[in-house]
Parts: C-alpha cells; sequence; structure tokens
C-alpha cells in the first residue's frame, strides 16, 4: 500500500527565498510522481509530472526531482513570489491511475 | 475555457437528505474521477471511471453512487447525507486510465450536512 509523506507541513519564507519541499513515498515501484498546486476555495493545478525514467523535470522557476530508490522526490521553487502563496501536494500512483496524496505544504512568501 | 466543472460550488444541506453534485469535462478525455478531500485536507480517490465503466471504487459507503451518462460527464450521487460526508468534492480527468496520464481537477464542490 502506498503511503505519502510531505514535509515540511508549513513553510513561510521572505520573497526572493529559493526553497525546497519534500515528498516521501513508500512504493518505490512507481512509473510516475506527480506535484500539485492548491489554492483556497479552487481546485488543484499540476504543476509537474516526473516520469520514473526522468531524475528532474523543469517548468519555469519550479524543478522537481525523482529518486525512486530512496522513495524521495524534492520540489525546489527558485525566487519565490507571494503569488507562490499556495497548498503543495505531491502524489504517487498506488496502482493504475490511482493516486495516494500527501497531506501537502501550506507555503507563505512574504513581500 | 473551463476544462473540468463542477456544480454546485456548494452545498449546505440537512442529515438524512439525498444531494447530486454534477461534473463535466470538456477535454475530450476517457477517464473521471471522484476524490473526497476532509478536514484535515487529506485528498482521496473514491471512484474513477473508465468510457463510462467504473474502474476504481475505494472503500466507499454504497450511499455515494456515481453515474456516468457519457463520456463527459460523472456526477455523484449521495444518500441519506451524514455529518461525516461534510467535505471538499473534487471531479478530475485525464485522457486515459494508465499511469503515465496527467489528472485535471475541477474546482470543488464544499458540501456541509447539519
Amino acid at each position: 500500500k502506498q503511503e505519502v509523506t510531505q514535509i515540511p507541513a508549513a513553510l513561510s519564507v521572505p520573497e526572493g527565498e529559493n526553497l525546497v519541499l519534500n515528498c516521501s513515498f513508500t512504493d518505490s515501484a512507481i512509473y510516475n510522481l506527480q506535484w500539485f498546486r492548491q489554492d483556497p476555495g479552487k481546485g488543484l493545478t499540476s504543476l509537474l509530472l516526473i516520469q520514473s525514467s526522468q531524475r528532474e523535470q523543469t517548468s519555469g522557476r519550479l524543478n522537481a526531482s525523482l529518486d525512486k530508490s530512496s522513495g524521495r522526490s524534492t520540489l525546489y521553487i527558485a525566487a519565490s513570489q507571494p503569488g507562490d502563496s499556495a497548498t503543495y501536494l505531491c502524489a504517487a500512483p498506488e496502482y493504475g491511475n490511482k493516486l495516494v496524496f500527501g497531506a501537502g505544504t501550506i507555503l507563505r512568501v512574504k513581500s | 475555457d473551463t476544462a473540468v466543472s463542477q456544480t454546485p460550488k456548494y452545498l449546505v444541506t440537512q442529515m438524512g437528505n439525498d444531494k447530486s453534485i454534477k461534473c463535466e469535462q470538456n477535454l475530450g478525455h476517457d477517464t473521471m474521477y471522484w476524490y473526497k478531500q476532509d478536514s484535515k485536507k487529506f485528498l482521496k480517490i473514491m471512484f474513477s471511471y473508465n468510457n463510462k465503466e467504473l474502474i476504481i471504487n475505494e472503500t466507499v459507503p454504497n450511499r455515494f453512487s456515481p453515474k456516468s451518462p457519457d463520456k463527459a460527464h460523472l456526477n455523484l450521487h449521495i444518500n441519506s447525507l451524514e455529518l461525516g460526508d461534510s467535505a471538499v468534492y473534487f471531479c478530475a480527468s485525464s485522457q486515459g486510465s494508465g499511469n503515465t496520464d496527467t489528472q485535471y481537477f475541477g474546482p470543488g464542490t464544499r458540501l456541509t450536512v447539519l
């Protein structure tokens, strides 16, 4: 059974800081891992999907890495901005397309 | 253009009532899902349909019944609502049911049972 843990639960940083969000998963036999962003009162937005054959995936100021052997993924946000404030969710598949989500990291970027 | 839409956005109802939440996607996807996010913000899958056929059915009370009239719609009907059903319900869709398909989420429906 897949279990996903995210650390830290909450993070508050000043604008411009680089930061790292961590995700760990128990079943390393995964084909991919996905990072989402959730804004208050809104749905989830897919940020990055890393295939198991990839080590990293980049989109703008976001970089996600995947290390299957250690059961870890990190989301790196460069030069953080107040608009980055949101909850960031990591999700790993359990079987087929069933996603198991972590509890999320609540990020607040202060201007 | 709204890719995955849900109605209503907010739903407040009394215990024991029956209610439905509707979901529509205009992405041409084959697979649709329902997720529940509880008060502790844990997001868990409830159901998944591929081409109108049920492929994932988690341990959900049989008071919850998904209905897929066509590929673009997956509605969630809930009978005899209980206090513990209060949560945010998200609909999602993906191109296929494979594990490489990105899932796209709707804005959520906040259900409050009084």
